[in-house]
């Protein structure tokens, strides 16, 4: 069994400032994990994904995440948030054999001016 | 390349109609997967095919939903009676076959139940 835990359905970050979107996770066994961000009306497109490499991960558009397995976290960060990153982020884990994708409830990041 | 595409965009139906979904994966992708997002269920896994292995229904919420794979390639998921309560976004997923864990997500289609 797995599952996906994100710790604030919102956030709110002045641009420029540090954005740190948090996710623990559990799973029976060694996970894939990912972040998706969703826009507006649109579907998810893939930030990162961690599959066993390296622990710190880097993706798109600025974004990281570092794998913790003492922790069983798997957090989002950017060191500096811009207007284009407000929208919905979902943490994602499969551990299963036919990787079907365990979802967090979702943050919502709002960045001010 | 071309990514996953889903049709139609947008769909309104009646309550008690039926309703077909499309989703065209990516090509070459072996694995297709059909989730459901709603306000109150968040993103949930529905149905998962997998070249011509039998397909992982274990995610519909009724017998009202089925979903056909044809030729290995293009998705259908049908609503029978479709109901208020099935009005959410329904995203499809597919990836390829030397990287299974990781799912390319088509834009979805928003079904609204009146």
């Amino acid at each position: 069994a797995q599952s996906v835990t994100q710790l604030g359905s919102h956030v709110s970050v002045s641009e420029g400032a540090l954005v740190l979107l948090r996710c623990n996770y559990s799973s029976s066994v060694p996970p894939y994990l990912f972040w998706y961000v969703q826009y507006p009306n649109q579907g998810l497109q893939l930030l990162l994904k961690y599959t066993s490499a390296a622990t710190l991960v880097k993706g798109i558009n600025g974004f990281e995440a570092e794998f913790k397995k003492s922790e069983t976290s798997f957090h989002l960060t950017k060191p500096s948030a811009h207007m284009s990153d407000a929208a919905e982020y979902f943490c994602a884990v499969n551990g299963g054999s036919n990787y079907k994708l365990t979802f967090g409830k979702g943050t919502l990041l709002t960045v001010n001016p | 390349g071309a990514g996953v595409s889903q049709s139609p965009s947008n769909k309104v139906t009646e309550k008690g109609k039926d309703v077909e979904l499309r989703c065209d994966p990516i090509s070459g992708h072996t694995a297709l997967y059909w989730y459901r997002q709603s306000l109150g269920q968040g993103l949930e896994f529905l149905i998962y095919f997998q070249g011509n292995s039998a397909p992982d229904k274990s995610g519909l919420p009724s017998d009202r939903f089925s979903a056909e794979r044809t030729g290995g390639s293009v998705s259908t998921l049908t609503i029978q009676r479709t109901q208020q309560e099935d009005s959410a976004v329904y995203l499809c997923a597919s990836s390829d076959p030397w990287g299974q864990e990781t799912q390319y997500f088509g834009p979805g289609t928003r079904l609204l139940v009146l």
